[in-house]
């Protein structure tokens, strides 16, 4: 069955670095992934969707690739911070319901 | 615009006991709906989702049940609680398409 893999252990970067996540999955390529922020006892937040045959979706500081090759995603923020601290879930389309990764957390420092 | 209530966001039940969620959406109809679970520090395990009143289909064998009455009403019930019930419960809501997810305040539940 498919799986999608995230990074369990938290990111720890200096405010002004570029934050970089990571989403793996196994087996067939979806057709396209998503992207959610959320933060401590609140439901996710919905940020960015990139289709299989796009290799790269942009939104502010946000960026997201997509590497079929490698059964990848990454999900970038530039110029981070502290206010981006939270825990990032990929998830992908798969027959009627989006499944989720474990997510990141990450944690922007001043 | 869209919106989704659900309730209530906070709960300590002893083991035993029902359950009753509710979750609402408004400014949308025909909705796909959803109930995850996040326990403590893990990722969202879909527990149920309904494409339309009255169907209602269960990824996960569990005393937990689900119930669409009304077009944007998911109720999650539970006959008796056992302490494994414990988590976050989100509901959601999505439309058509590339099935982007929109997503309720949360329930916390505590089975003691």
């Amino acid at each position: 069955s498919q799986k999608i893999e995230q990074n369990s252990e938290a990111l720890n970067i200096q405010e002004g670095k570029t934050a970089t996540l990571t989403c793996n999955y196994t087996n067939y390529s979806p057709a396209y992934l998503q992207w959610y922020r959320q933060d401590p006892g609140r439901g996710p937040v919905f940020l960015l969707l990139i289709r299989e045959n796009e290799k790269e979706k942009r939104k502010e500081r946000l960026k997201v690739t997509f590497d079929t090759t490698l059964k990848q995603s990454l999900f970038h923020i530039t110029a981070s911070q502290p206010a981006d601290s939270a825990t990032y879930l990929c998830a992908f389309l798969g027959s009627n319901m989006l499944t989720f990764g474990g997510g990141t957390r990450l944690m922007v420092k001043p | 615009s869209q919106t989704i209530h659900q309730w209530p966001a906070t709960l300590v039940q002893p083991v035993g006991s029902p359950l009753s969620l509710e979750c609402t959406v408004e400014g949308t109809s025909n909705p796909n709906l959803y109930w995850y679970r996040q326990a403590a520090g893990r990722g969202l395990q879909l527990l149920f989702y309904s494409v339309g009143i009255g169907q209602i289909s269960s990824e996960v064998p569990q005393n937990l049940s689900a119930s669409r009455p009304q077009d944007r009403q998911f109720i999650l019930s539970s006959k008796k609680l056992l302490l494994s019930d414990s988590g976050f419960y989100l509901c959601a809501w999505s439309g058509e398409d590339t099935g982007e997810l929109f997503f309720g305040e949360g329930s916390r539940l505590t089975v003691l």
